[in-house]
C-alpha cells in the first residue's frame, strides 16, 4: 500500500530563519507530488507541483521553493521566513492519469 | 481570480437533518469534482468524487449532485451526524486544462452538526 509521510507536525521558526519541510511517498514510483499551503481561515493554495524528478512548476510567486532530489521525495524550502508564511502546509500525492490527490498529515509552521 | 468558490464559510446542522454543502466553478474545462473533509490540524481525506459525465454519484450517506449548465455542485449528507463535522473542501480539475492533474479548492465549508 501507498503512503505518505511528512515533517515535522509542527515548527516555530523566528522571521528570517531558513526553512526546510520534507514529504515522501513509499509504495509507488513517479507519482505526482504538490505542496498546498492552508493559511488561518483561508482555504488550500496549491504553491507547487511536481510531475517528475527535478521537474517544478510554482503556481504564486512567493518566498518559498521546492525541489525534487529523488522520484518519492519533494521538498518545501525558504532561505528567510516571513510572518505571513505562517500556516498549515500539506504534501499531496497523486498517480499519473488518476483524479485525486492523498495528502499528508501536514505541517504547522508558526514564524514568530 | 477564484475558480472555485464555496460561499458558504459554515454551516450548522441539527443531528439527523440533512446537509447540503455547495460550490461553484467558473471555468468549463473542469471535467473532475471531489469533495475533501478536513479535521483540524490533520490532512483532507478523500470523500466522494463525480465525473462531468454523470450528475449524480452517491456513496452511503452522501451524494454529489453536479449541474453541469449551472457550473454548480452539492454535497448532500443525510442523516447528518455530529462526526460528520469538519471542514469540506470542493475541488476541481481537468486533464485539458492543467496537465498534471493539480486540484483546484474551494475555500472550504465547516459544518457543525449538533446533537
Amino acid at each position: 500500500s501507498q503512503t505518505i509521510h511528512q515533517w515535522p507536525a509542527t515548527l516555530v521558526q523566528p522571521v528570517g530563519s531558513p526553512l526546510s519541510l520534507e514529504c515522501t511517498v513509499e509504495g509507488t514510483s513517479n507519482p505526482n507530488l504538490y505542496w498546498y499551503r492552508q493559511a488561518a481561515g483561508r482555504g488550500l493554495q496549491l504553491l507547487f507541483y511536481s510531475v517528475g524528478i527535478g521537474q517544478i512548476s510554482s503556481e504564486v510567486p512567493q518566498n518559498l521553493s521546492a525541489s525534487r532530489p529523488q522520484d518519492r521525495q519533494f521538498i518545501l524550502s525558504s532561505k528567510k521566513l516571513l510572518l505571513s508564511d505562517s500556516g498549515f502546509y500539506l504534501c499531496a500525492w497523486s498517480r499519473k492519469g488518476i483524479h485525486g490527490y492523498t495528502f499528508g498529515s501536514g505541517t504547522r509552521l508558526t514564524v514568530v | 481570480d477564484q475558480q472555485v468558490k464555496q460561499n458558504s464559510p459554515s454551516l450548522s446542522v441539527q443531528e439527523g437533518r440533512i446537509s447540503i454543502l455547495n460550490c461553484d466553478y467558473t471555468n468549463s474545462m473542469f471535467d473532475y469534482f471531489l469533495w475533501y473533509k478536513k479535521y483540524p490540524a490533520e490532512g483532507p481525506t478523500f470523500l466522494i468524487s463525480i465525473s462531468s459525465i454523470k450528475d449524480k454519484n452517491e456513496d452511503g450517506r452522501f451524494t454529489v449532485f453536479l449541474n453541469k449548465s449551472a457550473k454548480h455542485l452539492s454535497l448532500h449528507i443525510v442523516p447528518s451526524q455530529p462526526g460528520d463535522s469538519a471542514v469540506y473542501f470542493c475541488a476541481a480539475s481537468g486533464w485539458i486544462y492543467n496537465q498534471g492533474g493539480k486540484l483546484i479548492f474551494g475555500q472550504g465549508t465547516e459544518l457543525s452538526v449538533k446533537p
